[in-house]
């Protein structure tokens, strides 16, 4: 079965990128897209993007200037960059599957804004 | 859109019939609304897409019915295990939103 794993530092300075990696597992990743949303502590959802096999991609406009995601699919993974990071940025982020309704998640990785 | 629940938090008994309703701001395309459960250190389960079809090993307790604007998530009997947050998507237009989410809590 498929399973995805989020990786990457707990822990971010005050202005500088956060990057996560999503390594899918147990499956290929053509024909789907693979997306990002994240969960502040205490807090809801929110829909982060996403981005399709092919590499094309879809940003929530809350984050557009800050935002990249990429594919690597000869690696099954794709990868968050998150740039000018705050403290409103610390939260829990999760790797999915599909780009509209997400059946397969990763466990979530914590990832705290700090100095 | 904006997807707004109701109630915030439910507090029902197990046995109990649980009703959950997610309100968007204008119209969900094809009825592309989503309902997840999430509980307390997990990730998201989705429950229901399409606003009524069950996902893959959903037990038939759950049920999403709905169109347009109104939607809701119907629990016929609450299990034990029922009990946690529960959360609405639209991924009809872009971007893709929650609901704020409601507690369904053991009373």
């Amino acid at each position: 079965q498929v399973q995805l794993q989020e990786s990457g530092p707990g822990l971010v300075k005050p202005s500088e990128t956060l990057s996560l990696t999503c390594t899918v597992s147990g499956g290929s990743m053509i024909s789907y897209s693979w997306s990002w949303i994240r969960q502040p502590p205490g807090k809801g959802l929110e829909w982060i993007g996403y981005i399709s096999y092919s590499g094309s991609t879809n940003y929530n406009p809350s984050f557009k200037s800050r935002l990249t995601i990429s594919i690597d699919t000869s690696k099954n993974q794709f990868s968050l960059r998150l740039s000018s990071v705050t403290t409103t940025d610390t939260a829990v982020y999760y790797c999915a599957r599909g780009g509209g309704v997400h059946e397969i998640w990763g466990q979530g990785t914590t990832v705290t804004v700090s100095s | 859109i904006v997807l707004t629940q109701s109630p915030g938090t439910l507090s029902l008994s197990p046995g109990e019939r649980a009703t959950l309703s997610c309100r968007a701001s204008q119209s969900v395309s094809s009825s592309y609304l989503g309902w997840y459960q999430q509980k307390p250190g997990q990730a998201p389960r989705l429950l229901i897409y399409g606003a009524s079809s069950r996902a893959t090993g959903i037990p038939d307790r759950f049920s999403g019915s709905g169109s347009g604007t109104d939607f809701t998530l119907t629990i016929s009997r609450l299990e034990p295990e029922d009990f946690a947050v529960y959360y609405c998507q639209q991924y009809g237009s872009s971007p893709r939103t929650f609901g704020q989410g409601t507690k369904v809590e053991i009373k």
